[in-house]
Parts: structure tokens; sequence; C-alpha cells
């Protein structure tokens, strides 16, 4: 059974605090994925990963930066934290392009900006 | 601009019913499409799913059907239940791998 775990289900955090929000997979999975998820908004791709070391900006990727270090796990980085960032994050993971390969996704992260 | 689009931010529907969900999209070198299912407070699951050289999927309850030449694709949920009552996204993968969603529709099922 697909597992992705966040780190933390619920964090609040200052304004100008450096955030580090965790991500990891137990299926091997050479995609990793950050979004974010804002009433009215839908899901917007902040970073994407589809090996170590390797990522590429999505839609929103300003305010934010990503680490893969190891295959099976994603960070996401908010460099000083702004109350625009309060939001659901949301991580996921699937295989590389070849059939039917959905993405999994963690149980998210609720972030509070103060 | 947003490539996956949902045009119907919520949807009232009665049990027993059938729920029709619509998503259209822009760029035609999307090659999968899948449906997810949110509840609040929850990460997101999949649902359905439909690569873009066929026209129609099915998996009990639910078909998705996917029109190329419109760039539209909906999903039927037939028949509908109060247990599916949930945020639905719209997604399409591109030539990357990455995965592109709409901005939801809330299916509310009533008895």
């Amino acid at each position: 059974d697909v597992k992705v775990t966040q780190s933390s289900r619920y964090l609040v955090k200052r304004t100008g605090e450096k955030v580090f929000l965790e991500c990891v997979q137990d299926m091997d999975h050479e995609n990793m994925f950050w979004y974010r998820q804002d009433p009215g908004l839908g899901l917007r791709l902040i970073y994407f990963s589809y090996d170590v070391k390797m990522k590429e900006k999505g839609d929103i990727p300003e305010g934010y930066s990503v680490s893969r270090e190891k295959k099976e796990r994603f960070s996401l980085i908010l460099e000083s934290a702004s109350t625009n960032q309060t939001s659901m994050y949301l991580c996921a993971s699937s295989f590389h392009t070849g059939g039917a390969s959905e993405a999994f996704f963690g149980q998210g992260t609720r972030l509070t900006v103060v | 601009d947003q490539q996956v689009k949902q045009n119907s931010p919520s949807l009232s529907v009665q049990e027993g019913r059938i729920s029709i969900l619509n998503c259209d999209y822009t760029n035609s070198m999307f090659d999968y499409f899948l449906w997810y299912k949110k509840y609040p407070a929850e990460g997101p699951t999949f649902l359905i799913s439909i690569s873009s050289i066929k026209d129609k999927n099915e998996d009990g309850r639910f078909t998705v059907f996917l029109n190329k030449s419109a760039k539209h694709l909906s999903l039927h949920i037939v028949p509908s239940q109060p247990g599916d009552s949930a945020v639905y996204f719209c997604a399409a993968r591109d030539d990357t791998d990455k995965l592109i969603f709409g901005t939801g529709t809330r299916l509310q099922v009533f008895p």
C-alpha cells in the first residue's frame, strides 16, 4: 500500500521564519510534487522533482525552494514565511511516465503564518 | 493562464440520480487525465483515469468520458450516494510528467 507521509498535519509559524515541510514516500517513486490548495484556486503546483537533486518550477514557485537529496524525501522550504503563504500544502508522488501512473497524496499540512 | 478548468464550483444532486462533473483543458500535449476526490482536511485520493487515446473508461459507478476535439472531459457518477459528497478535482499530465489540476467542483448529494 502506497504511503506518502507529511511530517506535520498542522503548523503555526511567525512571519519571517524559515519553514521546512517534509514529505516521505515509500514506493520508490521517481516523481514528487508540492502543491498548495486555496479556496477557489484548486491545487497549484509549486515545485516538481523527477529525480534526486532534480527540480522544476511549477506555477507558483516564488517564495519557495525545494530539496531532494534522497529519492524518498522531498522537502519544501519557505525561506521567509509570509501571511499569504497560509495554506494547505500537499505532497504527492508517482512513477515516471508509463501507463496508469497516478499520483498518491499525503494527508496535507495546514500551515498558518501569523 | 489556467490550462485545466472546472467551470462549475459546485453541484447539488439528489441521491440515486446521476452526477456529471465537467472539465476543460487547453494543452493538446496532455496525454493522461485523472479525477481525484477530496474530503476536508485530507489529501486527494485517486478515483479514475483515462488515456488520451481512449474516449471512455468505466469503473463501477464512475465513468470518465474524453472528447479530444473539444478538449473536454467529464466524470459521471451513477447512482450518486451521500458518501460521494466531496470536492472533485480534474487533473492532466503533460509530457514532462507534471500533473496540472483544475480548481475543483464541490459535489453535494442530498437524500
